[in-house]
This record gives structure tokens, C-alpha cells and sequence, in this order.
């Protein structure tokens, strides 16, 4: 029973448009969510999170949206550059600092000059 | 400062033998915790261990695997008596106490012939 889905398994996207990677939940007594971003042969890299008390929260090009009435939320980066080509997971936890995180199954990105 | 570090980055064993997988987390860092990542799938919780707290095991998936860790530092993970369905990326993570994201290791890629 997966709890955390990420539907799209790739994404390929031209240089300088918007990406927008989705992700949806089922458990309830998630609080909290985050975006790593993984290269080849690397661990992921902490990106972006949003409390559930929030809907929306931004850094630099990179924004996130939650959705708490329809277990959705959505990486948005914009503009696209090469180099954020990278698999891309959302993971969640029910906040309580020292919970395990519960991952999606990562969406690829390609981003093309 | 340094990241998290694990050892070996690469290991080849024949099923049947044991093998042994080491994390070196953030100086200062009282949590860690253990991933594995199959090929194509997301990161799945093995265990996590919060300073001299018992250990949080509800992630492993035998018997034949189990962790320590000394203190807040170093821990390693044993698997016992591997089979090829043990093949994947072990991933360590730390984060400092009360903090809810988490730094990755370049992870251990094991395969099981």
C-alpha cells in the first residue's frame, strides 16, 4: 500500500518553461512534506517543505503547493534550466521531529536546451 | 562542514555471505536513520535511531538485517546470510534534534550474485 505516489514517472521539459511535479497522499496523519532532488550516483538533496498549516511555500525558483483537503501537492520550478534534469521524490511524515520519511517513487525530469 | 559519509560506496557479494555497510552522519547530527532504495522505486525506511533512545526497527524487513550505532556517531548495517532480492542502494541520513529534514550519504550500492 503505497501512501506517498508520484503518477508521473518522467517529465521532459524545454529549457526555460515551467516544470510541475505532482504528488499525491493518503495518509491523513501526514503534517509535513518535503522535495529532494537526486542526481546518478549521488544521496537525494533536501530541496523545498511545506507544513500542512500552509499552502503554499517558495524558494527562489522553486515553489510548492499542498492541497490538504485533496492529499495533493505539486514542485513547481520555473524557469527550467538543464541542470535541475534530476529524479525528483516528495516524501512526507507526520511531523513529529524523528519520524521516518515516507517517499514517492521519484519522477524524472529532463529539462532540454 | 562534511556530509554524511558511507563506506563502501560499492559491494559485490555472493548470496549466502554477510556483508556490513557503514554511516558516518553530520558532527552534531542525534538522528540517523537507514533507506534502501530498489532500482526504479523510491526510498523505503529500514531503521532510525534518536540518541540513546531504542532504536525505531519497524522498517526492517528480516531478521537477517540489523544496525548499531555508536552514540550520536558512527553506525553500521548488517545483513546476514544476503539474497539477491537485498540488491539495491543503502542510503544513511542524519538531521540535528527537532528538525525534520534530512541529510543524505552518497548511499552504498549492493549487489547480491
Amino acid at each position: 500500500d503505497q501512501q506517498v505516489k508520484q503518477n508521473s514517472p518522467s517529465l521532459s521539459v524545454q529549457e526555460g518553461r515551467i516544470s510541475i511535479l505532482n504528488c499525491d497522499y493518503t495518509n491523513s496523519m501526514f503534517d509535513y512534506f518535503l522535495w529532494y532532488k537526486k542526481y546518478p550516483a549521488e544521496g537525494p538533496t533536501f530541496l523545498i517543505s511545506i507544513s500542512s498549516i500552509k499552502d503554499k511555500n517558495e524558494d527562489g525558483r522553486f515553489t510548492v503547493f499542498l492541497n490538504k483537503s485533496a492529499k495533493h501537492l505539486s514542485l513547481h520550478i520555473v524557469p527550467s534550466q538543464p541542470g535541475d534534469s534530476a529524479v525528483y521524490f516528495c516524501a512526507a511524515t507526520p511531523g513529529n521531529a524523528g519520524n521516518m520519511l515516507t517517499f514517492g517513487g521519484g519522477t524524472r525530469l529532463m529539462v532540454k536546451p | 562542514g562534511a556530509g554524511v559519509s558511507q563506506s563502501p560506496s560499492n559491494k559485490v557479494t555472493e548470496k549466502g555471505k554477510d556483508v556490513e555497510l557503514r554511516c558516518d552522519p553530520i558532527s552534531g547530527h542525534t538522528a540517523l536513520y537507514w533507506y534502501r532504495q530498489r532500482l526504479g522505486q523510491g526510498l523505503e525506511f529500514l531503521i532510525y535511531f534518536q540518541g540513546n533512545s531504542a532504536p525505531d526497527k519497524s522498517g526492517l524487513p528480516s531478521d537477517r538485517f540489523s544496525a548499531e550505532r555508536t552514540g550520536e556517531s558512527v553506525s553500521t548495517l548488517t545483513i546476514q546470510r544476503t539474497q539477491q532480492e537485498d540488491s539495491a542502494v543503502y542510503l544513511c541520513a542524519s538531521s540535528p534534534q527537532l528538525a525534520l529534514e534530512q541529510y543524505f550519504g552518497p548511499g552504498t550500492r549492493l549487489t547480491v550474485t
